[in-house]
């Protein structure tokens, strides 16, 4: 199976710059997957990993170590419409093909 | 507009009712699959389908049933009801299951379910 953990909350000042950490442990490694997702809402795709190194897409970016099974989303000039929580998800080759495994998720909570 | 959608986005019902969450996309995906989202377990799949008539287990499958007899719908199924599904659950949808690298699965808007 897979195992994967990122902190439950994080609370970050308007403007500031937050990073959310994820590691995990899995067989077959094809992908790493952050989704941001609101209060009662879907989730929705912000980043893609699958070398390792950093992927920057305006004020987010994402960054993968697969000997470290690590990862970590970086939140750069942090708004108030940030606060949601953040979701890291693994993709693995199995038996039956890829599967997308979900972390817990990591509530962020932006203030004034 | 692609999206996909679910039905009803609310439901309270009771022990043992029968009930049939419907999910349906329009983007010609192949792979669907059902998520079922409680507090501080994060997404946990129930069942997927890698195309019409193949579906299969996820990890959390107990108490529930799928059927893919069209492309576009893959309802899900709660034969008897009980308290421990009550649950936030989401159907989504990608091209495939093992497909282009960055294929990502779309979500739709979840379905609040509350079982007396």
């Amino acid at each position: 199976g897979q195992n994967i953990d990122q902190p439950t909350e994080m609370t970050a000042t308007e403007g500031a710059i937050v990073q959310i950490n994820c590691t995990y442990q899995t067989s077959g490694f094809n992908g790493l997957f952050w989704y941001q997702q609101h209060a009662g809402e879907a989730p929705t795709f912000l980043s893609y990993n699958v070398l390792d190194g950093l992927e920057e897409k305006g004020r987010f970016s994402s960054f993968l170590s697969r000997s470290k099974g690590y990862s970590y989303l970086l939140l750069k000039e942090l708004q108030m419409k940030d606060s949601a929580s953040y979701l890291c998800a693994v993709r693995a080759w199995g038996a039956a093909g890829n599967k997308l495994t979900f972390g817990g998720g990591t509530r962020v909570l932006v203030k004034p | 507009e692609a999206q996909v959608t679910q039905n009803p986005r609310y439901l309270i019902t009771v022990t043992g009712k029968k009930l049939t969450v419907t999910c349906s996309q329009n983007m010609n995906h192949e792979y669907m699959s059902w998520y079922r989202q409680d507090p501080g377990l994060g997404l946990r799949q129930i069942y997927y389908s890698m195309n019409v008539e193949v579906t299969d287990k996820g990890d959390v499958p107990e108490g529930y049933k799928v059927s893919r007899k069209e492309k576009r719908n893959f309802p899900l199924i709660l034969e008897s009801p009980s308290p421990n599904q009550t649950s936030l659950y989401f159907c989504a949808s990608s091209f495939s299951r093992g497909g282009p690298s960055t294929d990502t699965q779309y979500f739709g808007p979840g379905t609040r379910l509350t079982v007396l």
